[in-house]
């Protein structure tokens, strides 16, 4: 079985901060992880995955994520916070015999204060 | 453009009368799949189909239906709604394999009254 567990429901930072918000999973096979963001009144978009090739991995907005093997996670970071970025972020994993299922995080709100 | 389209986007309604969320992609998928949100519990997979007349039970399957008669269509049935069913509903789609992204509808939200 998979599980992704995000730590922290709600995080806040200053426009301009650091953005870090943690995933951790769980997964008896090589993974494919994903992270995706939902805008208020919209389905999700996807932010990044990693399918095994580098393990820093960036995707759209300025975000990237790294995966961590050794500590199984799998967190999404941005250098400069902008206001545009409050959403609620998901963390997904997938692979295995779970063929195609996504499970995911319980999804962290990120508010960006100005 | 590439899209999952839900219909509808809102719906009020009251326990036991039967209702349809329709699904529809226009990106070849084989694979679609139902998700419910609710706060705190992140998507929770209800059904999915891995092609035409191929569906199986998610996580959260009691009390939905589903139907895959052609590839770009896959509604969401609930024969006799219950209020415990108020939710955030989304459909999603993508090609089988493991490492490729879902793409997601723009969601339907119900309240079962």
């Amino acid at each position: 079985a998979q599980s992704v567990t995000q730590l922290g429901s709600h995080v806040s930072v200053s426009e301009g901060a650091l953005v870090l918000l943690r995933c951790n999973y769980s997964s008896s096979v090589p993974p494919y992880l994903f992270w995706y963001v939902q805008y208020p009144n919209q389905g999700l978009q996807l932010l990044l995955k990693y399918t095994s090739a580098a393990t820093l991995v960036k995707g759209i907005n300025g975000f990237e994520a790294e995966f961590k093997k050794s500590e199984t996670s799998f967190h999404l970071t941005k250098p400069s916070a902008h206001m545009s970025d409050a959403a609620e972020y998901f963390c997904a994993v997938a692979g295995g015999t779970s063929y195609g299922k996504l499970t995911f995080g319980q999804g962290t709100i990120l508010t960006v204060h100005p | 453009e590439a899209q999952v389209t839900q219909n509808p986007r809102y719906l009020i309604t009251v326990t036991g009368k039967k209702l349809t969320v329709t699904c529809s992609q226009n990106m070849n998928h084989e694979y679609m799949s139902w998700y419910r949100q609710d706060p705190g519990l992140g998507l929770r997979q209800i059904y999915y189909s891995m092609n035409v007349e191929v569906t199986d039970k998610g996580d959260v399957p009691e009390g939905y239906k589903v139907s895959r008669k052609e590839k770009r269509n896959f509604p969401l049935i609930l024969e006799s709604p219950s209020p415990n069913q108020t939710s955030l509903y989304f459909c999603a789609s993508s090609f089988t394999d493991s490492n490729q992204p879902q793409h997601f509808g723009d969601g339907t939200r119900l309240s079962i009254l």
